[in-house]
């Protein structure tokens, strides 16, 4: 079985420009999550989502942040426009119900000079 | 400030040598789940405590979830060169909002051979 499938891998990008991360969940699972990984903060929860609905996003850090849920097989988290303290990996993840494992998904690495 | 700590922050042990990782929750937690990240890689889930006092062991791992429910602790017996990684705790509860997953700082291992 597939996992969580995360796109790009690799991304560097100029300050100012807008960047997408984009994920595909498990099939099946209901719960996507987004998190965040930086030497300074570990690992932040940004928004997660139950069936296509966001449930809390009050770890996304300003509105330069904006994540969607179209449907039940994709995800993207946008950051517009990015700025250099947003260099981090990316982490998509799911889940089958909200207190189960998390699958995550290999992570964007995100370079904004 | 990190609601969720792990102690220590770094462990370099030899190969054969036991280690133990601590995780201790600013509040009860609901439940504690232990993931094992490697180098370049990401989280992957170990084990999921639920109940007061409870133990499980998986071959070397031995994991505890303490009687108040606020702490936890992973302990490898005779560690191997594939124990190398960064060992995270993870927990909910109500105070976390949503019942949110929170990550603990991670412990990061390594292995002199």
């Amino acid at each position: 079985d597939a996992g969580v499938i995360q796109s790009p891998r690799h991304e560097v990008t100029e300050m100012g420009q807008e960047v997408t991360l984009r994920c595909k969940p498990i099939s099946g699972h209901d719960y996507l999550f987004w998190y965040r990984q930086t030497m300074m903060r570990g690992l932040e929860l940004l928004i997660y989502f139950n069936n296509n609905v966001p449930i809390d996003d009050s770890g996304m850090p300003e509105d330069r942040f904006s994540a969607k849920m179209p449907n039940a097989s994709f995800s993207t988290l946008k950051i517009q426009p990015s700025e250099p303290r947003d260099s981090a990996v990316y982490f998509c993840a799911s889940s089958l119900v909200n207190t189960g494992e998390l699958f995550f998904g290999e992570g964007s690495r995100l370079t904004v000079l | 400030g990190q609601q969720v700590m792990q102690i220590p922050q770094y462990q370099h042990v030899q190969e054969g040598e036991d280690f133990t990782t601590y995780c201790n929750s600013s509040t009860t937690l609901s439940n504690i789940q232990w993931y094992k990240q490697r180098p370049g890689g990401h989280p992957v889930f170990l084990i999921q405590l639920v109940k007061s006092g409870e133990v499980k062991k998986q071959k070397r791992l031995t994991f505890q979830y303490r009687e108040e429910k606020k702490n936890s602790s992973l302990h490898i017996t005779a560690t191997q060169t594939t124990d190398v990684g960064t060992y995270f705790c993870a927990g909910r509860s109500s105070n976390f909002g949503n019942e949110k997953l929170t990550f603990g700082t991670g412990t990061r291992l390594t292995i002199i051979p």
